[in-house]
């Protein structure tokens, strides 16, 4: 099994409605991330989370919202999906502080209509 | 914020000839920078990072080089083969912000 699993892996969805995004982890790090992957744009970090308390805003928040249910479980929601925020999301998780290294689960393919 | 800058976009090679992806970055205070490959279908996995402290690294057929003084680093991948075909990631970190490159498409051609 995966240690970062996420999903669902591929939605679609219609504007306006409300999505979220899940991953959970088994590689019991309290750092976890959630990326946004847009062709020639790389990753951009939108939200992140330093323990199940703690809950930061990254480059691109703006439209998003998270939810650390547990150490091991990190949601991203879209109250009110828009096509432009159809792309690939990616959580990670990180355990050795800033300079450690991400690890990336598969990734969740959202298309919205 | 950090801005990181990575080119080429796109690099195709023959089997067995060297490629070389180059990032530069903007936030003085970043200190850690590393280099993610990602294959098709899959999320991104570290394959090499240096350190501020350090100006190169090297792990087999891999290497890093970074110039703080100049603000860029580079990866250097030798001897290359067909499964070095991927997307591969540059970022800096200045602290718990790490930033991206827009990423390289390596493509090697047997």
């Amino acid at each position: 099994d995966a240690d970062v699993t996420q999903t669902p892996r591929n939605r679609i969805t219609k504007t306006g409605k409300r999505i979220m995004l899940e991953c959970s982890q088994t590689k019991g790090h309290d750092r976890m991330y959630w990326y946004r992957q847009d062709p020639g744009l790389g990753l951009r970090l939108i939200y992140y989370s330093f323990d199940v308390k703690d809950i930061n805003k990254g480059e691109i928040s703006d439209g998003y919202s998270v939810s650390r249910q547990a150490q091991a479980k990190f949601s991203l929601s879209l109250e009110s999906a828009i096509p432009n925020q159809t792309a690939l999301y990616f959580c990670a998780t990180q355990g050795q502080g800033s300079t450690g290294e991400l690890f990336f689960g598969e990734g969740s393919r959202l298309t919205v209509l | 914020g950090e801005n990181v800058e990575q080119h080429p976009s796109t690099l195709s090679v023959q089997e067995g000839d060297s490629a070389v992806i180059k990032c530069t970055y903007s936030d003085s205070a970043s200190n850690y920078f590393p280099w993610y490959k990602q294959e098709l279908g899959k999320g991104p996995q570290l394959i090499i990072d240096i350190r501020s402290n350090v100006g190169e690294k090297k792990d087999q057929r891999i290497a890093v080089t970074l110039n703080k003084t100049a603000k860029h680093f580079s990866l250097h991948i030798t001897e290359t083969q067909p499964e070095d075909s991927a997307v591969y990631f540059c970022a800096a970190s200045p602290n718990n912000d790490m930033r991206f490159g827009a990423g390289t498409r390596l493509t090697v051609k047997p």
